[in-house]
């Protein structure tokens, strides 16, 4: 398979702007979700979907953190406005929900740098 | 709320030689999953290794075992004549059954020394 994609793979913007980090699982998939990972924090979990359902947001740090999957093979992780200490390195991953336990197949990461 | 600890932040070996990591986790559960992930600098998260908390036999997968020690809740890695490219961060990660909330320890930084 083609693994579990993600774009773009860099993007510095500027503070204030909006940005939009794309993924697309891998097919047959039907769990996604959304890290973050940061030197103080490590890696943080934002948000899940079941079959392209939102299921735990709990871990969105702000309204300014929103996501969506509009269908099985996309979903986006939107920041509006940005701030600098969103610079992180995101990743999305999938699974199939009633194989978790076998672990979950991570994308190559975007990495945000908010200046 | 489900914890995992790596004590470890750095450690280093001689090449062809055998590392050990460390990892501890905190539950009350029965049922669950633990997995050792490796990111090299490219930075991809690679999943090198898991074990399911009711088999009592260690998994193992070519250079890499674990210590499974469910009273003492913790699962070590052990990497067998380090190479080179085992050079990442490795990262203990825990997923209770039936939840699909993977939590990750803080990563150990590994490098391997020609």
């Amino acid at each position: 398979d083609a693994g579990v994609i993600q774009s773009p793979r860099h993007e510095v913007t500027e503070m204030g702007q909006e940005v939009t980090l794309r993924c697309k699982p891998i097919s047959g998939h039907n769990s996604l979700f959304w890290y973050r990972q940061t030197m103080m924090r490590g890696l943080e979990l934002l948000i899940y979907f079941n079959n392209n359902v939102p299921i735990d947001d709990s871990g969105m740090p702000e309204d300014r953190f929103s996501a969506k999957m509009p269908n099985a093979s996309f979903s986006t992780l939107k920041i509006q406005p940005s701030e600098p200490r969103d610079s992180a390195v995101y990743f999305c991953a999938s699974s199939f929900r009633r194989l978790a336990g076998a672990g979950f197949r991570f994308g190559p990461g975007t990495r945000l740098t908010v200046l | 709320a489900q914890t995992v600890t790596q004590s470890q932040p750095e450690m280093s070996v001689q090449e062809a030689e055998t590392v050990t990591l460390s990892c501890t986790y905190d539950t009350s559960e029965s049922n669950y999953y633990l997995f050792w992930y490796k990111q090299p600098p490219s930075r991809q998260m690679i999943l090198v290794i898991r074990q399911e908390a009711y088999k009592q036999q260690n998994a193992t997968e070519n250079r890499f075992s674990v210590n499974f020690q469910k009273a003492a809740k913790s699962f070590s890695l052990k990497i067998s004549d380090s190479q080179l490219g085992d050079t990442a961060m490795y990262f203990c990660a825990f997923l209770q059954g039936g939840s699909e909330k993977l939590v990750f320890g803080k990563g150990t930084k590994l490098t391997v020394n020609p």
